[in-house]
């Protein structure tokens, strides 16, 4: 069946412009997660939507961060007025938790190359 | 803040058992453990989780001793498809999910 897909698979874009990243979960999953991944580092987690509503925003890293997710399904990342080090490589995953288990299914992630 | 520690890289021969530990030393009752893998360029894939004692799959065991203040990742026979970053995640157990911390990521190279 269908994975998570992840929209653009690249991008990228000027300093101080803002960009919109698009995630597509597995169909029925009801957990979305936004992940971002410098290059050689790890996973620093952003966001987490239960449905569409976001319990825990303390991770996105500044104002400049916002996520979205509407219908239990798609959600949007963006990022305004896009810095340098805003670059990195951002994936989004989605579970079906139940009871004692709970696997995340990661996307391929969308390249940010802020210039 | 760190709320797992794992050894940044190990290496290892084709056919041996490998096994990676995490550090939980701040472990919540709620939390439960989780590995990942995540080859170079591509999102992260399950491989295994548990909340204590002993659990096995297909692929892997993770071992949690009594007191849940590490895991180890247990892969036995590794092969050179195996080399990859693996990550250890402490999630909540069945309530909304707090800040998720994975580990730094432990690099696993095996060689022929």
């Amino acid at each position: 069946g269908a994975g998570v897909s992840q929209s653009p698979s690249n991008k990228v874009t000027e300093k101080g412009k803002d960009v919109e990243l698009r995630c597509d979960p597995i169909s029925g999953h009801t957990a979305l997660y936004w992940y971002r991944q410098s290059l050689g580092q790890g996973l620093e987690f952003l966001i987490y939507f239960q449905g569409n509503s976001a319990p825990d925003k303390s991770g996105l890293p500044s104002d400049r961060f916002s996520a979205e997710r509407t219908g239990g399904s798609v959600s949007t990342l963006t990022i305004q007025r896009t810095q340098q080090e805003d670059s990195a490589v951002y994936l989004c995953a989605s579970s079906r938790p139940s009871g004692a288990y709970n696997e995340q299914f990661f996307g391929p992630g969308t390249r940010l190359t802020v210039l | 803040l760190a709320k797992t520690t794992q050894p940044i890289s190990m290496d290892s021969y084709e056919g041996q058992e490998v096994n990676i530990t995490c550090s939980h030393n701040n472990i919540a009752t709620n939390d439960y453990i989780t590995w990942y893998q995540q080859f170079p360029s591509q999102g992260p894939r399950f491989i295994i989780q548990g909340y204590k004692t002993k659990v096995t799959n297909e692929v892997a065991s993770l071992f949690i001793p009594a007191d849940r203040k590490s895991s180890t990742l247990s892969l036995p026979r590794v092969s050179l498809s195996d080399t990859a970053v693996y990550y250890c995640l402490e999630e909540n157990y069945g309530g909304s999910q707090g800040n998720l911390i994975f580990g730094k990521g432990t690099k696993l190279s095996v060689k022929p």
